[in-house]
C-alpha cells in the first residue's frame, strides 16, 4: 500500500448496500496482498488475502480484486452491514520477506 | 484460531520509566512477531521484526536501544520501551505468524501515554 499521511479516506454506503474499497500499490516486486479491518481502539483483523497469480479471491460475502498491471487492489463487501463500520487497511509484500507495507486506510461508515 | 494477545491493554507511566509489552500466540507457534506503531488516524508503520532465538532486525530510523525486543519463545515476544517520554506516546501493535507464507495475525494493541 501507500502511506500517504494524515488523511484518511472516508466511504460512507447504504446498509445492504455493495461497497468498493481500493488501494495502490507501488511495488511491482510485491506478490502477496493482505485486507485488514481494523475497529476502533483495535488491532486488525485479517478479513483476505490473495497472491499475484490469482486476480480474483472470494471469501464471505468479501471480494479481493488485484490488477498487477496498474497496481490496484479492491475489496468489495457484499452487502454491507452496520458491523461492517471500521477502517480498512489493504497491505502487500513481496514473498522473499514477507514484510508488510501498509496502505493509508480508507474509513468505511455504513448508513443505516 | 491464530489468536494474538497483547498485554496490557493500555498503560499510563511518568517519563522516565520503562514499560514492558507482552505478545502472546495463544494457539499457534510463531515463528516472527512483528512490532508496530501507529498514530492516530494513521497507517500502521512496521518497527521491528522478531525472529524466535534470535535478534530482532530493527526498521531504518527506529532505536533498537530505545525499543528492546525479546523473542525468547515461539509464542512470546516482549517490546520494553526505555526511559519513555512523552513523544513515545502511541499504540503499539504487534503480530505473529507461523510460517513466511501465512498471513500475520495482529493483537488489540497497547495504548501507551507518557505523562
Amino acid at each position: 500500500g501507500e502511506s500517504v499521511g494524515l488523511h484518511l479516506p472516508t466511504l460512507s454506503v447504504q446498509e445492504g448496500d455493495n461497497s468498493i474499497i481500493n488501494c495502490a500499490y507501488s511495488n511491482s516486486a510485491s506478490d502477496y496482498f493482505i485486507w485488514y479491518k481494523q475497529e476502533s481502539g483495535k488491532g486488525p483483523q485479517f478479513i483476505i488475502d490473495i497472491r499475484s497469480n490469482m486476480d480474483k479471491r472470494q471469501g464471505q460475502r468479501v471480494t479481493v480484486l488485484l490488477n498487477k498491471t496498474v497496481k490496484h487492489l479492491s475489496l468489495q463487501i457484499a452487502a454491507t452491514q452496520p458491523g461492517d463500520s471500521a477502517v480498512y487497511f489493504c497491505a502487500d509484500a513481496f514473498s522473499g520477506t514477507y514484510k508488510y507495507i501498509f496502505g493509508t486506510g480508507t474509513r468505511l461508515k455504513v448508513l443505516a | 484460531g491464530a489468536v494474538v494477545s497483547q498485554h496490557p491493554s493500555w498503560v499510563i507511566c511518568k517519563s522516565g520509566t520503562s514499560v514492558k509489552i507482552e505478545c502472546r500466540s495463544l494457539d499457534f507457534q510463531a515463528t516472527t512477531m512483528f512490532w508496530y506503531r501507529q498514530f492516530p488516524k494513521q497507517s500502521l508503520m512496521l518497527m521491528a521484526t522478531s525472529n524466535e532465538g534470535s535478534k530482532a532486525t530493527y526498521e531504518q530510523g527506529v532505536e533498537k536501544d530505545k525499543f528492546l525486543i525479546n523473542h525468547a519463545s515461539l509464542t512470546l515476544s516482549t517490546l520494553t520501551v526505555t526511559s519513555a517520554h512523552p513523544e513515545d506516546s502511541s499504540f503499539y501493535i504487534c503480530s505473529a505468524r507461523g510460517t513466511d507464507d501465512q498471513p500475520q495475525h495482529f493483537g488489540d494493541g497497547t495504548r501507551l501515554s507518557i505523562l
